[in-house]
């Protein structure tokens, strides 16, 4: 079982819906959970971060984490076709120095 | 404020070439990685790189990959011979760790590897 999995898509929806992208993990001891948002051609952005459980909201977008279930999501409300990306989601433990863990990302198109 | 600078951004080698892919982080970072991304395995990390110091290289490949970073604002990665199985994209990132041990990596634009 790799340490994150993540769905790699395409995910292909129209202008406007609300997108829904999620990644699993087993590694119990992860802290820090990230998004990374990544256009083609282009490296990885940090879009937004997480620290243990719970909701963050940012604009249109909206981080979860269910450290019980061992389950992230990012979701984004109002899709635009400027959303249309690869969503990457990243975790470590944040001690030492501690690495981040990547998903394999999602590739996400939007329509419009 | 420059970001991350990857020298080349696309190389085209034959095998058992040397290739050498450079990278200049953000001025005061003092943490870098190199990661190397294909669509087979996402993104992996080569080697992480504290004050200089090479911390975990676990993820290098095999002896034919090696990397350094002489001072604070340039390192190196090198594949030496190269091999069509290397052919992927390679992303230098560098960050400031001041939140327990983690801050945000910030990418460079890539280095697209083809060897033939």
């Amino acid at each position: 079982q790799k340490e994150v999995e993540q769905d790699p898509g395409p995910l292909s929806v129209p202008e406007g819906a609300i997108v829904s992208l999620n990644c699993t993990y087993s590694n119990s001891a992860f802290q820090y959970f990230m998004w990374y948002r990544q256009y083609s051609r282009k490296g990885p952005e940090l879009l937004m971060y997480t620290y243990s459980s719970g909701n963050k909201e940012d604009g249109r977008f909206t981080a979860q984490v269910d450290k019980s279930s061992k389950y992230i999501s990012l979701f984004i409300r109002d899709s635009q076709p400027s959303d249309s990306a690869t969503y990457l989601c990243a975790m470590t433990t944040g001690s030492g120095y501690s690495t981040l863990t990547f998903g394999k990302g999602t590739m996400l198109l939007v329509s419009p | 404020d420059a970001g991350v600078i990857q020298s080349p951004r696309h190389e085209v080698t034959e095998m058992g070439q040397e290739v050498t892919l450079r990278c200049k982080p953000i001025s005061g970072h003092n943490s870098l990685f190199w990661y190397r991304q294909t669509m087979m395995r996402g993104l992996e990390l080569l080697i992480y790189f504290n004050n200089n110091v090479p911390i975990d290289d676990s993820g290098m490949p095999e002896d034919r990959f090696s990397a350094k970073m002489p001072n604070a604002s340039f390192s190196t990665l090198k594949i030496q011979p190269s091999e069509p199985r290397d052919s992927a994209v390679y992303f230098c990132a560098s960050s400031h760790p001041q939140r327990g041990g983690w801050d945000t990596q910030y990418f460079g634009p890539g280095t697209r590897l083809t060897v033939l």
